[in-house]
């Protein structure tokens, strides 16, 4: 089955040590996000690739930096975690463009779970 | 700054029952409407989208969508326990964006 894949599930990491977040998809579709949610909280949106380019959040933390080397897949790197980055990161893909209804709909892949220590 | 809002709930209701899922969104021109459903720990499942106004039925789940009142609500059938969840709205701007705005969610519990 196509599906969005994100590795590791669950992430525990230093304060302050690099930790790389990885998401890689089998749905052919050129648009992949990353969101990052909390408790309770909406899914909030840190950046997103629209096939090669780049597009980040006004808000986005420079803590916070994404890759993304070919079609399949996409990396959120924290360059240094703190505990207000613990949460829950989602990675999501669309495929827009192909003139078809529902092309903003997202499919999320099943999160990695970073706790930061 | 556009705003999708959500009561958080809980909404709690018997199984068998219709639970009624409501979202209003501030941008008169909103274009797609989205539905999720996330259990805790998990990431959200889609459960439909709905572009037109009117009703949308897909299995034991509709959505109304009602553009001049400005908001959308999924009605659950016959609910389950296994519908115990929290539900997100989505909202895609006027203007041509394709990036949703998400409401916090409302969370549903169903009991036996």
């Amino acid at each position: 089955d196509a599906m969005v894949i994100q590795n590791p599930r669950y992430q525990v990491t230093q304060f302050g040590k690099p930790v790389t977040l990885s998401c890689s998809q089998t749905l052919n579709h050129n648009v992949m996000y990353w969101y990052q949610q909390k408790s309770s909280q909406a899914p909030k949106l840190l950046f997103h690739y629209y096939d090669k380019d780049f597009n980040n959040e006004a808000d986005t933390p420079d803590n916070f930096q994404s890759r993304r080397p070919n079609t399949s897949f996409c990396f959120l790197d924290i360059r240094s975690p703190g505990l207000g980055d613990a949460a829950m990161y989602l990675c999501a893909t669309s495929r827009l463009g192909a003139g078809a209804g529902g092309e903003e709909t997202q499919y999320f892949g099943p999160g990695t779970r970073l706790l930061v220590l | 700054q556009k705003e999708v809002e959500q009561n958080s709930g809980p909404l709690s209701v018997p199984e068998g029952a219709i639970a009624s899922l409501n979202c209003t969104y501030s941008d008169r021109g909103s274009q797609s409407f989205f539905w999720y459903r996330q259990y805790s720990g998990k990431s959200p499942e889609l459960i439909m989208f709905i572009y037109s106004n009117g009703d949308k039925e897909d299995g034991r789940f509709t959505a109304q969508l009602n553009k001049a009142s400005q908001y959308v609500s999924l009605l659950i059938r016959d609910s389950q326990p296994s519908d115990s969840a929290t539900y997100l709205c989505a909202v895609t701007a006027s203007g041509g964006s394709y990036i949703p705005t998400f409401g916090r969610g409302t969370s549903l519990i169903v009991h036996p």
